[in-house]
């Protein structure tokens, strides 16, 4: 089945350092990535549409200086936690459609950020 | 306006006993609706969706939803739970192609051995 990988699972920062996170779709090709992100016993909050070869879709109250995404290929898409903060700790989750059917998306795992 | 409500925010079943999941959406065209399932610290695994036709669907580990148009709900049903189905249960709507998925707020199923 289609399998959505990222990477890293878990990360602990500085303040001020820079973060990236890597979304891999492993057996398919995603035109477009999501990337979400989950805080604590709370739903997921959209933040942006990645698109391949094209900018990025923030979403309202989304920082794009600070959440770098970068779509190079059908099968990577990379967030940025640019200048990381405590505030930024959280839980990412990304996912890619064209993986088991028209219509459905398959999440990655995510990648638990925790900001000192 | 587009949403997804799920009014239990936290259920607790005793294991064996059967399990209904609340979902209401509000959405402006046909709705594609999804079931999805998230393990601590996890991402998320689609249990079950439904896009048209038979209005009862079947997922894996023994879930089903039924659309039911008239009261805009897709609620989740289990008839047996198993200790492992202890989770959180999110319910979403979405569009055609990769429009853009809105979740509900997620309940939080305990299981009672």
């Amino acid at each position: 089945g289609a399998v959505v990988s990222q990477h890293p699972s878990w990360v602990i920062c500085k303040s001020g350092t820079s973060v990236k996170i890597e979304c891999r779709s492993l057996d398919f090709q995603a035109t477009t990535m999501f990337w979400y992100r989950q805080f604590p016993k709370q739903s997921l909050m959209l933040m942006a549409t990645s698109n391949e070869g094209s900018k990025a879709t923030y979403e309202q109250g989304v920082e794009k200086d600070k959440f770098l995404i970068n779509h190079a290929s059908l099968t990577l898409s990379t967030l940025t936690v640019t200048s990381a903060h405590p505030e930024d700790s959280s839980f990412y989750i990304c996912s890619a459609g064209g993986g088991t059917g028209a219509n459905v998306l398959t999440f990655g795992a995510g990648s638990r950020l925790t900001v000192l | 306006a587009q949403s997804v409500t799920q009014p239990d925010i936290h259920i607790t079943v005793s294991e064996g006993a059967s399990l209904e999941l609340r979902c209401n959406y509000s959405y402006g065209a046909t709705p594609y609706l999804f079931w999805y399932v998230q393990s601590p610290g996890q991402g998320l695994q689609l249990l079950l969706k439904y896009f048209s036709g038979d209005t009862l669907v079947q997922g894996i580990k023994g879930f089903e939803a039924e659309f039911k148009r008239s009261q805009s709900s897709f609620n989740l049903r289990k008839p047996s739970v198993h200790w492992s189905d202890a989770a959180e249960y999110f319910c979403a709507v979405g569009g055609t192609s990769y429009d853009k998925v809105i979740f509900g707020p997620g309940t939080s199923l305990s299981v009672i051995p």
